[in-house]
């Protein structure tokens, strides 16, 4: 079965300075991945998503994520975090498509302080 | 376009009672998922319909069920409410169709059990 490791329950980090989300996955082929974002009692908005071809993935609100075969990982980064970064993070896999239940993460809760 | 809506925004139950949860889903989908969020907890996969039939279903007891319309809209139930039914409930819509897509999220539905 497949599933997915965040280490990190939580990270805080200052604002301006850069940040790396770690993420990996247990599945026996590629799956599809992909990083959600939920700010508190919202629901989950999709920041970016690897099906396929470059291994280096742009996102919206300057996130990035670098899929890494060889470590099973697809972490998150950003080189320079806004206030408006705080939130929960929330990495997640798929046999395929969206249509195919999509398997989470725990959940990194980032705090970003001034 | 309205995106996946979800209905009540919340709800509180008493213990032993059914609940119904009603989403629609972004306009051109058809494929709706149900996710089960605990406080502190990445969403867990509940079941999926599409064709107005169950496709896929993750490790929930048949207490939890559900129906999809002719208009792709979708219900989730819950009977014999248990305290640790408290959750966010998520539902996500997709489309059969496009395989290289993501699920797109509503904002939930908030359920307390009393």
């Amino acid at each position: 079965a497949q599933s997915v490791t965040q280490p990190d329950i939580h990270i805080t980090v200052s604002e301006g300075a850069s940040l790396e989300l770690r993420c990996n996955y247990s599945y026996g082929a590629t799956p599809y991945l992909f990083w959600y974002v939920q700010s508190p009692g919202q629901g989950l908005q999709l920041l970016l998503k690897y099906f396929s071809g470059d291994t280096l993935v742009q996102g919206i609100k300057g996130f990035e994520a670098e899929f890494k075969r060889s470590q099973s990982s697809f972490n998150l980064r950003k080189p320079s975090v806004h206030w408006s970064d705080a939130a929960e993070y929330f990495c997640a896999v798929a046999l395929s498509g969206g249509y195919q239940k999509v398997t989470f993460g725990t959940g990194t809760k980032l705090q970003v302080i001034p | 376009d309205a995106g996946v809506t979800q209905s009540p925004t919340h709800l509180i139950k008493t213990r032993g009672q059914q609940v119904t949860l009603r989403c629609s889903p972004k306009s051109g989908h058809d494929t709706v998922s149900w996710y089960q969020q605990a406080l502190g907890q990445g969403p867990q996969f509940i079941f999926q319909y599409y064709e107005e039939e169950e496709r896929q279903r993750g490790n929930f007891p048949d207490r939890f069920s559900g129906h999809q319309f002719p208009n792709y809209s979708s219900e989730l139930n819950v009977n014999a409410l248990l305290l640790g039914d408290s959750a966010l409930y998520l539902c996500a819509s997709t489309s059969q169709g496009r395989k290289n897509t993501e699920a797109f999220f509503g904002q939930g539905t908030r359920l307390t059990v009393v």
